[in-house]
């Protein structure tokens, strides 16, 4: 398998521009997650998907932020309109509920977003 | 509080031991986890101990759980530089929400 696959890998942007961030979850995993990482804040869950419909998305920052899960293998972050602060590395991770000790999630390598 | 603490930065020359603490805050986390993170990659689960445990070793790792104190922490035996990355500790609160801490940054010196 080749993992969880986000793109693109780098997004720079202008203020006010709408942003878009994919992810292909490993197949057959039924948990998707989005994350957030910067310096100031460290990770951050923003939303996740149980079997493509959203349980918490308390973490979404505000309404500019809304992510979509179609289907099994696709889930799409989208930011409208993008500010400066939103300047952050953006991971998607997948896993599978399994019952057991590990609950491991699979983490993407990241989308870099810088919003001018 | 609700955060996941972790010191930012730790130094250690090559062979020596590292040791990476935690502080978590759900005394009801059944599972702690560690995960690295090397650079421009995400993350990656390194190890995790079950709550009813004090210690687990696994080959240079050791992960020693002070629940009283809500104290988690990482040993590096024999640290190379490929251990050079970010370390997160993490909790699990309900069935899939990991809270992650600020992640300490390990620099090993050769």
């Amino acid at each position: 398998d080749a993992g969880v696959i986000q793109s693109p890998r780098h997004e720079v942007t202008e203020m006010g521009q709408e942003v878009t961030l994919r992810c292909k979850p490993i197949s057959g995993h039924d948990y998707l997650f989005w994350y957030r990482q910067t310096m100031m804040r460290g990770l951050e869950l923003l939303i996740y998907f149980n079997n493509n419909v959203p349980i918490d998305d308390s973490g979404m920052p505000e309404d500019r932020f809304s992510a979509k899960m179609p289907n099994a293998s696709f889930s799409t972050l989208k930011i409208q309109p993008s500010e400066p602060r939103d300047s952050a590395v953006y991971f998607c991770a997948s896993s599978l509920f399994s019952g057991g000790p590990r609950n491991e999630q699979f983490f993407g390598p990241g989308t870099r977003l810088t919003v001018l | 509080g609700e955060d996941v603490e972790q010191s930012l930065f730790l130094s250690v020359r090559e062979g020596d031991s590292s040791v990476i603490n935690c502080t978590y805050t759900d005394s009801s986390s059944t599972y702690l986890y560690w995960y690295k993170q090397e650079p421009g990659a995400g993350l990656q689960l390194l190890t995790y101990i079950f709550s009813n445990m004090d210690m687990k070793q696994d080959q240079r790792l050791t992960v020693l759980l002070n629940k009283k104190d809500k104290h988690l922490s990482l040993r590096i035996a024999d640290t190379q530089t490929g251990d050079s990355a970010i370390y997160f500790c993490a909790e699990m609160r309900g069935t899939y929400k990991y809270i992650f801490g600020t992640g300490t940054r390990l620099k090993v010196l050769a």
